[in-house]
């Protein structure tokens, strides 16, 4: 069963600072990998998008990588904002049908003044 | 929110009452969705369209159908509404299906008593 495991489950810091989020897979055959932010009462949006060759990817201050050898990724928030108060949510895409999107349960960062 | 709409924003109802919840979009995208987002659990997909009146089950579809007369329009009826419905819905479209890129709405929260 494909799986995906996001790690922390919350995590506060303060503004200013920088922290990374985790992603863990088991999805067969890979697609790719993309990292959504979801602030609260809205829905996901896509952060970055990267695919088995990429190792990095970055939009802003986040930065994303991937390790396709060890099936994981990471988020990098440098310089966080207030506005970085959301849920990140790891998304991983198997190639075939529409179906085949396996959501992490995402990781709830909270930035303190 | 991408040109996608969902009505109604907030819904309280009855046990074994049926409710209907719409999804309107503007970008004229083949694909639509609709999961439901619950805590501690990633995004599931209950059901998907890849056309007008072509649709598909998710992983989540019991109790759930769906209705799709117009390319704009995806409707999610709850024949029988329980209590284990209570949830967030959240409509998601994309182009090409597949691997493509969902684009997400705001978000339906149900509550049933």
């Amino acid at each position: 069963k494909n799986q995906v495991e996001q790690s922390p489950q919350s995590l506060i810091i303060l503004e200013g600072k920088n922290c990374t989020l985790q992603c863990n897979y088991t999805v067969s055959p890979f697609s790719n990998l993309r990292w959504y932010k979801q602030d609260t009462g809205r829905g996901p949006v896509s952060l970055t998008i990267m695919t088995f060759s990429e190792n990095t990817k970055s939009n802003g201050r986040y930065t994303a990588t991937l390790d396709a050898d060890t099936k994981q990724s990471s988020l990098h928030i440098t310089a966080s904002q207030l506005s970085d108060s959301a849920s990140y949510i790891c998304v991983v895409s198997a190639r075939g049908s529409a179906r085949q999107l396996t959501f992490g349960s995402g990781t709830q960062l909270t930035v303190l003044p | 929110d991408a040109g996608i709409t969902q009505s109604p924003r907030h819904k309280v109802t009855e046990t074994g009452t049926p409710v209907t919840l719409r999804c309107h979009q503007t970008e004229n995208h083949r694909y639509m969705y609709w999961y439901r987002q619950d805590p501690g659990h990633g995004l599931r997909l209950i059901h998907y369209s890849y056309g007008v009146k072509d649709t598909d089950k998710g992983e989540v579809s019991d109790g759930y159908s769906v209705s799709r007369s117009k390319t704009e329009d995806f409707l999610l009826t709850l024949e029988s509404a329980t209590s284990s419905q209570t949830s967030v819905y959240f409509c998601a479209i994309s182009n090409a299906g597949g691997d493509d890129e969902q684009y997400f709405g705001p978000g339906t929260r149900l509550t049933v008593t």
